[in-house]
């Protein structure tokens, strides 16, 4: 079955450290990849996305994600996180190439930023 | 512009008790679908309407599910007969054409099952 993993389920950071959120998928054909965020009381946003051309992928609020197809890796990055930054990440997989349009989900990481 | 809307926010019903579910998607967007969330876990994928074509219900997870989309906009999640372990919280998402798994969420429908 096709699967999404995130491998930190929960993250505590300083404000000003740095930020890597793992992600990895099964698939082995053609994806498009997202990275979702859910801050507190808000709705689920994208956050960034990638279809095609350069691997590495700018987001908002600084975020960034670079996609190693070798590795079937869709990490997400951050130089310096702010406190605003706590919230809920989601990875998602969509596998083009089996004709899907329905993209799976991991199971979230919980980031939690201290001022 | 307007997003997604789902109704209602909030529902607490009896074990046994149907509930219905609403969403209204962004106008224009093709594809709707219908995630759960369950505390700690992920989203499950439910149900995905695309257009006119039969909807994909490979992920509901019992006969008690079921989901219509009318007139290609407005949808509808009902749950007969509920149980405790369908408590969640119940995302819409709608879907522009041409851009495969680009979701955009409402706030949810948190259901609780007493």
């Amino acid at each position: 079955a096709q699967s999404v993993s995130q491998h930190n389920h929960h993250v505590i950071l300083s404000e000003a450290a740095s930020l890597e959120l793992g992600c990895n998928y099964s698939y082995g054909g053609t994806v498009n990849l997202f990275w979702y965020v859910q801050y507190p009381g808000q709705h689920l946003q994208l956050l960034l996305k990638y279809f095609s051309g350069d691997p590495l992928v700018k987001g908002i609020k600084g975020f960034e994600a670079e996609f190693i197809k070798s590795k079937f890796s869709f990490n997400l990055r951050k130089p310096s996180v702010q406190w605003s930054d706590t919230a809920e990440y989601f990875c998602a997989v969509n596998d083009i190439s089996g004709g899907s349009y329905i993209p799976t989900f991991g199971r979230g990481t919980s980031l939690i930023v201290h001022p | 512009g307007a997003g997604v809307s789902q109704s209602p926010s909030n529902k607490v019903t009896e074990k046994g008790k149907d509930v219905e579910l609403r969403c209204d998607p962004i106008s224009g967007h093709t594809a709707l679908y219908w995630y759960r969330q369950s505390l700690g876990q992920g989203l499950e994928f439910l149900i995905y309407f695309q257009g006119n074509s039969a909807p994909d219900k490979s992920g509901l997870p019992s006969d008690r599910f079921s989901a219509e989309r009318t007139g290609g906009s407005v949808s509808t999640l009902t749950i007969q007969r509920t149980q405790q372990e369908d408590s969640a919280v119940y995302l819409c998402a709608s879907s522009p054409s041409g851009r495969p798994g680009e979701l955009f969420f409402g706030e949810g429908s948190r259901l609780t099952v007493l």
